[in-house]
């Protein structure tokens, strides 16, 4: 099966910017997608082909995809980005979803 | 706008059977594919199900194969999740989303705000 690897926490001051990766086998031949799920809600998809904002998602969420690690960037970190993020990929050869182990996005 | 509500979660005991259901609303739901994404509480996200949005294609996670069944009725603009024989480590809160299917891409765009399911004696 496939696995992709996040890392369990990330911890940034406001205003600054936040990295978070998403290993997979060579994941750039995939479509990388994030969601974020603050505490007691639903997931919401913030990033979708690897790049993309869907309409209302500040700016400040950027994707990217090389070689075997996808990166999630939170530019000008604020309070309310604080949750969990996880990246998802469609794994074609056994037609299922695949979603990351999950990043916790701590505010200092 | 979208939304998706679901209902029927509850305790059940171990071997027990429980059906989830997902009413839709805002917009087309027979052009849509569904599926059903499980967390266990203080755990992360995992697939579970999808069904195509005229019920010709299924797909099961391999934990829950042979144990739930996915189904759709386009009329009424809802999904639901029949589920058998279940175990504790099926204790989990169940969202219902909205697949999209695009250019090669497969994601979900639009989320319930999820059934809690709790498997114990």
């Amino acid at each position: 099966s496939y696995v992709l690897t996040q890392p369990p926490s990330v911890s940034v001051a406001p205003g600054q910017a936040a990295s978070i990766t998403c290993g997979g086998n060579n994941i750039r031949s995939k479509s990388v997608h994030w969601y974020q799920q603050r505490p007691g809600q639903a997931p919401v998809l913030v990033v979708y082909d690897d790049t993309d904002r869907p309409s209302g998602i500040p700016e400040r969420f950027s994707g990217s995809n090389s070689g075997n690690t996808a990166t999630l960037t939170i530019s000008r970190v604020e309070a309310g980005d604080e949750a969990d993020y996880y990246c998802q990929v469609w794994h074609s050869t056994t037609d299922h979803y695949v979603f990351g182990t999950g990043t916790r996005v701590t505010v200092l | 706008e979208v939304q998706l509500v679901e209902s029927g979660g509850g305790l059940v005991q171990p071997g027990g059977s429980l059906r989830l259901s997902c009413a839709a609303s805002g917009f087309t739901f027979d052009n849509y594919a569904m599926h059903w994404v499980r967390q266990a509480p203080g755990k992360g996200l995992e697939w579970v199900s999808g069904i195509s949005w005229n019920s010709g294609s299924i797909a099961y996670a391999d934990s829950v194969r042979g144990r739930f069944t996915i189904s759709r009725d386009n009329a009424k603009n809802s999904l639901y999740l029949q589920m058998n024989s279940l175990r504790p480590e099926d204790t989990a809160f169940y969202y219902c989303a909205k697949h999209i299917h695009r250019l090669g891409q497969y994601y979900f765009d639009s989320w319930g705000q999820g059934a809690l399911v709790t498997v114990s004696s």
